[in-house]
């Protein structure tokens, strides 16, 4: 199946800088979806991508969807303590069936911010 | 505004025992989707209604099975549970395919 490889695994920055993940896969994806997740809690939806070369913005938090559309990243600038968390990409693509309903995620980046 | 809901929020079961956990979407989303998550793990997909049809399915065991009611809200049904299925559940809704997925707080499903 398909796999989105995201790095990094963790980081781990002093508040008020800025941070950067990435997933990349060989497959090539319709959509890309970043999620925060915080323990024992569902994934919170960021910021949705659904065209090539789209960069959106909310807040303090930039991602982009590749031109190639098999990768994104996602920045966070002017990290906050509440920053915290693992951060997953995720996104849709068309199997072999034509079936996209499913999510995949990457394998999270986990995300530690010292005050 | 609304969110999904999930019940329970934690379950504890014995081995071969059943279980199930109830979904409700959020108001007008017409697309359900379970998720499983393992320690440290990311979610991984089981199964997907779209207007109370099976619309995908992934890695779901055939011990498990899933169904979508009128009123849009979906309930997976879990039989003869194994210690490896101690896990987070996840449901996510969405308004048509494939928008945005919404997750719930999820149900922690642990078997002793």
């Amino acid at each position: 199946g398909q796999q989105l490889n995201q790095s990094p695994q963790s980081m781990f920055i002093q508040e008020g800088e800025d941070v950067s993940m990435n997933c990349t896969s060989s497959s090539i994806f319709n959509t890309w979806l970043w999620y925060k997740q915080d323990p024992g809690e569902g994934p919170v939806l960021l910021i949705a991508l659904y065209k090539a070369g789209e960069l959106t913005s909310n807040g303090r938090l930039t991602a982009q969807f590749g031109i190639t559309r098999k990768d994104s990243f996602l920045n966070i600038s002017a990290s906050i303590p509440s920053d915290v968390g693992i951060y997953f990409c995720a996104g849709h693509t068309i199997n072999s069936g034509g079936s996209n309903y499913k999510l995949t995620f990457g394998k999270g980046t986990l995300l530690t911010v010292n005050p | 505004a609304a969110g999904v809901i999930q019940s329970p929020r934690h379950l504890i079961k014995e081995k071969r025992e059943t279980a199930t956990l109830k979904c409700y979407p959020i108001p007008r989303h017409d697309t359900v989707y379970w998720y499983q998550q393992g320690p440290g793990q990311d979610p991984q997909f089981l199964i997907s209604f779209y207007e109370k049809m099976q619309s995908d399915k992934g890695s779901i065991p055939d011990r498990f099975s899933a169904q979508q009611f009128s009123d849009y809200h979906s309930e997976l049904n879990m039989s003869s549970l194994e210690l490896g299925d101690s896990a987070l559940y996840f449901c996510a809704s969405s308004s048509g395919l494939p928008n945005e997925q919404f997750f719930g707080p999820g149900t922690r499903l642990t078997v002793l």
